[in-house]
């Protein structure tokens, strides 16, 4: 299947301080980004779709000055954790697919613990 | 009610074992995922199906669209199949969004 990679996988941050999570696709071009959040034992939880080129659609709850989402072209989306707080730490993971409806690729996640 | 409810929700078994998920959904869709997701909480797709039958390996995936509801398979299953596996599903409704099932936690023991 395709590649998509997740950089970094592991960070640990003061609070306060912000933080960049990347998602590459490395084999194709995702015309759609999506970012998930997963609390221990719990599913995933989507927070926001992203497009490339265009703004991103948060989902009902999420904070969009706070988790800010670039999809500045079709290999690449970031998401910036802002204003960190322990209430941060958690399990971030991305996917991407090309088109619509698609095989969904996922990032192997980030783990960030804000201290 | 989910609108993707999987069972069970957790399964020991022994080496070799022939394993089987179920995912049943209740709304109309594209198509549906099996994810694997490790321990380290990497997610890997499995197979994406929309109607009929994928085999990969030792994994066997099949769905019943009429009846709304999909199975996954592992067969000679091997410590290392443990892993949670979930089954998401594209709805027809909401576009380009998964809708997640809760997930199996599989542990295979040697």
């Amino acid at each position: 299947g395709a590649v998509v990679s997740q950089h970094p996988s592991r960070v640990i941050c003061k609070s306060g301080t912000s933080v960049k999570i990347e998602c590459r696709s490395l084999d194709f071009q995702a015309t759609t980004m999506f970012w998930y959040r997963q609390f221990p034992k719990q599913s995933l939880m989507l927070m926001a779709t992203s497009n490339e080129g265009s703004k991103a659609t948060y989902e009902q709850g999420v904070e969009k000055d706070k988790f800010l989402i670039n999809h500045a072209s079709l290999t690449l989306s970031t998401l910036t954790v802002t204003s960190a707080h322990p209430e941060d730490s958690s399990f971030y993971i991305c996917s991407a697919i090309w088109g619509v409806n698609t095989e969904a690729f996922f990032g192997q996640g980030t783990r960030l613990t804000v201290v | 009610k989910n609108e993707v409810e999987q069972s069970p929700q957790n399964l020991t078994a022994q080496e070799g074992e022939f394993i089987t998920i179920n995912c049943s959904y209740s709304v109309g869709i594209s198509a549906l995922h099996w994810l694997q997701q490790h321990p380290g909480g990497g997610i890997v797709s499995l197979f994406m199906l929309s109607s009929g039958k994928k085999k990969h390996g030792r994994l066997i995936a099949t769905i019943n669209i009429q009846e709304k509801h999909s199975s996954l398979h592992i067969t000679a299953s091997h410590p290392r199949d443990s892993a949670v596996y979930i089954c998401a599903v594209w709805r027809m409704e909401y576009g380009n969004k998964l809708v997640f099932g809760a997930g199996t936690i599989l542990r295979v023991k040697s």
